[in-house]
């Protein structure tokens, strides 16, 4: 079935550098996309989220890219903290649709 | 904020037992929903309700039922525990007119033993 995935299920990083985490989906009528961060112990919790009409999103330290041609979606952290060490997910959903689909999650290290 | 609770961080059930795992949110949220945490899985859809008394499958709902007979509660029953059933279970709840208000509680670690 069509679902969402990412590419590298690790990623270490330096303290301070940029991170980048890819996210591919199949489902070409996702129109809806969004980030979670989940640090151990706790649920997921939101980060960032993108609609198919934009290209690119930015928040606090954060920039979600989405490249609807390839299906790819990234988020990139700048100035990596180790706060920031957890597990990462992309979710895709159809706009009229109650529910998400969640990729397999890539758990980001960061290193001191 | 927006809390949504899940009442037992922990379980141990034994084969066969019936499991009872209660989510509660205290936004007045219409939705919530029942998804299974596994390695290299990701988060798999297993029931979702879309207000009182209503309720839809997800992706895996076999061995799994659910009861929503007021809007806060949402409760994931599974009938008769078997060990593939171990797992994390995350509840999460959003009102229907904000696509970013999916709110997840801490989950619950369930193992079948």
């Amino acid at each position: 079935g069509e679902s969402v995935g990412l590419h590298l299920p690790t990623l270490s990083v330096q303290e301070g550098d940029n991170s980048i985490i890819n996210c591919a989906y199949s489902n070409s009528a996702s129109d809806y996309f969004i980030w979670y961060k989940q640090e151990s112990g706790k649920g997921p919790q939101f980060i960032i989220d993108i609609r198919s009409n934009m290209d690119k999103r930015q928040g606090q330290r954060v920039t979600v890219l989405l490249n609807k041609t390839v299906k790819h979606l990234s988020l990139q952290i700048a100035a990596t903290q180790p706060g920031d060490s957890a597990v990462y997910f992309c979710a895709e959903r159809k706009w009229s649709d109650y529910k998400l689909s969640f990729g397999a999650g890539t758990t980001v290290t960061v290193r001191a | 904020d927006v809390k949504v609770t899940q009442s037992s961080r922990y379980l141990v059930k034994r084969t066969g037992e019936k499991v009872f795992l209660e989510c509660v949110q205290d936004m007045d949220h219409e939705n919530m929903f029942w998804y299974r945490q596994d390695p290299g899985l990701g988060l798999r859809l297993i029931y979702f309700s879309y207000d009182v008394k209503m309720k839809e499958k997800g992706d895996i709902p076999e061995g799994y039922s659910v009861s929503r007979e007021k809007k806060e509660r949402f409760s994931l029953i599974l009938e008769s525990a078997s060990t593939n059933q171990t797992s994390m279970y995350l509840c999460a709840s959003r009102p229907l007119d904000r696509d970013y208000g999916y709110t997840f509680g801490s989950g619950t670690r369930l193992t079948v033993v």
